[in-house]
């Protein structure tokens, strides 16, 4: 079945320690997202990549790194540098061949702070 | 920069009945995509439905339809005949059309439908 995969769905991170959420489609979709999620507010996008080996900040980078070395594959790291991690994290696709801006969503990873 | 405002955070309907969640955004483009995407309490973002700005017949997906009044900057959603598994966050979502998809999401709507 084609889809997108988010590991682990449940994450917890010690202070000052980076920790990485890994997003994986097989979809051969081209474009990849980061988004989190706070209650009571939407999505934000944190960083997105629409090819293999580049990719550009979204409205809330500061304190997340992530690298696109394969097309399949989007994973995100939450450095020490992000002082409140706690929060709902999605990673969506999309392919401009089929459907442009239609994004397709993971089940999504939950990430506290112990 | 483009702003998606839902107004409404929580709304309730009973089963088989009809709702309407309000959307409003701010843009100075003149083609745009929008959407609204329903997150059920699994949390899966599941696309409700999709509008393209240029098109001015009003989509719709089965029981869901939209109200696209663009001059207005207003594209709400109509939920029929409501069932039980409605109940979900929905958000409303806009994308310029050369952003690669980029979405700005509303804050979103909690529709709680009873029996």
């Amino acid at each position: 079945d084609g889809g997108i995969t988010q590991s682990p769905k449940y994450l917890f991170r010690k202070e000052g320690q980076n920790v990485t959420l890994s997003c994986e489609q097989n979809l051969n979709h081209d474009a990849m997202y980061w988004y989190r999620q706070d209650p009571g507010q939407g999505l934000r996008l944190i960083y997105y990549s629409q090819i293999v080996n580049d990719f550009q900040k979204g409205d809330i980078a500061e304190g997340y790194s992530v690298s696109r070395e394969k097309k399949e594959s989007f994973p995100l790291t939450v450095t020490s540098a992000q002082k409140n991690p706690t929060a709902f994290y999605l990673c969506a696709s999309s392919s401009a061949a089929v459907a442009k801006n239609i994004q397709y969503f993971g089940a999504g990873t939950r990430l506290s702070v112990l | 920069a483009q702003t998606v405002t839902q107004s409404q955070p929580e709304m309730s309907v009973q089963e088989a009945e009809t709702v309407t969640l309000s959307c409003t955004y701010d843009t100075s483009e003149s083609n745009y995509y929008l959407f609204w995407y329903k997150q059920p309490p699994s949390r899966q973002m599941i696309l409700v439905i999709r509008q393209e700005a240029y098109k001015q017949q009003n989509a719709t997906e089965n029981r869901f339809s939209v109200n696209f009044q663009k001059a207005a900057k207003s594209f709400s959603l109509k939920i029929s005949d409501s069932q039980l598994g409605d109940t979900a966050m929905y958000f409303c979502a806009f994308s310029t059309t050369d952003s690669w998809g980029k979405l700005q999401f509303g804050a979103g709507t909690q529709v709680v439908v009873t029996p």
